[in-house]
């Protein structure tokens, strides 16, 4: 089975430091990962994606994150928050034969961004 | 090009009714997924639909149901609605390994 953990449900940073959110899987396949953003009262949109090419992946608005197979984590990074960025982070896994084209969300990280 | 478009954006019903819910995929996209967003419980995995067939659904009641049509727009039906299935309710149409989501139906069930 597959799962997703993110250890933090809330973060605060101030504008302009970094960010970190955390992220730990559980896969029995090879998986493939994702971080989405969800602004209030919006969809989700796609940060980025890891799809077992690159470990460490680039995505949009400054965010990258890296896939660290001995620790199952795909922890969200950037350098400089933004007070944009301040939203809901969902990591997903995705893949397996059980589970194919399931996406397994995470329960969402809130991200404050202080000025 | 045009993203997923669900409708309505909105929806009030009452206990009891039936609400139903549309999603369009983005052209060419086969594949659409339902998922559930409760205030509390994150994202709920309800139902994926692949040419035209269910191909998987997740732990859900029967009275959540829903089809795709040939040309790949789908529908999300719940019976017999409580109070507890007041929630953002999102599709996504897949394409290889990505989802990309439409902005949402919030249902309220009063």
């Amino acid at each position: 089975a597959q799962s997703v953990t993110q250890l933090d449900s809330h973060v605060s940073v101030s504008e302009g430091t970094p960010v970190l959110l955390r992220c730990n899987y559980s896969s029995s396949y090879s998986p493939s990962l994702f971080w989405y953003v969800q602004h209030p009262n919006k969809g989700l949109q796609l940060l980025l994606k890891y799809t077992s090419a690159a470990t460490l992946v680039k995505g949009i608005n400054g965010f990258e994150a890296e896939f660290k197979k001995s620790e199952t984590s795909f922890h969200l990074t950037k350098p400089s928050a933004h007070m944009s960025d301040a939203a809901e982070y969902f990591c997903v896994v995705s893949g397996g034969s059980s589970n194919t084209g399931k996406l397994i969300f995470g329960q969402g990280t809130t991200l404050q961004v202080k000025p | 090009e045009a993203g997923v478009t669900q409708s309505p954006t909105h929806l009030i019903k009452t206990r009891g009714q039936q609400a139903t819910l549309r999603c369009s995929p983005i052209s060419g996209h086969t594949s659409v997924y339902w998922y559930q967003q409760a205030l509390g419980l994150g994202l709920q995995f309800l139902l994926w639909y692949d040419e035209g067939e269910e191909r998987n659904r997740g732990n859900f009641p029967p009275r959540f149901s829903g089809r795709q049509f040939p040309n790949y727009s789908s529908e999300l039906n719940v019976n017999a609605l409580e109070l507890e299935d007041s929630a953002l309710y999102l599709c996504a149409s897949f394409w290889v390994s990505e989802a990309f989501f439409g902005q949402g139906t919030r249902l309220t069930v009063v």
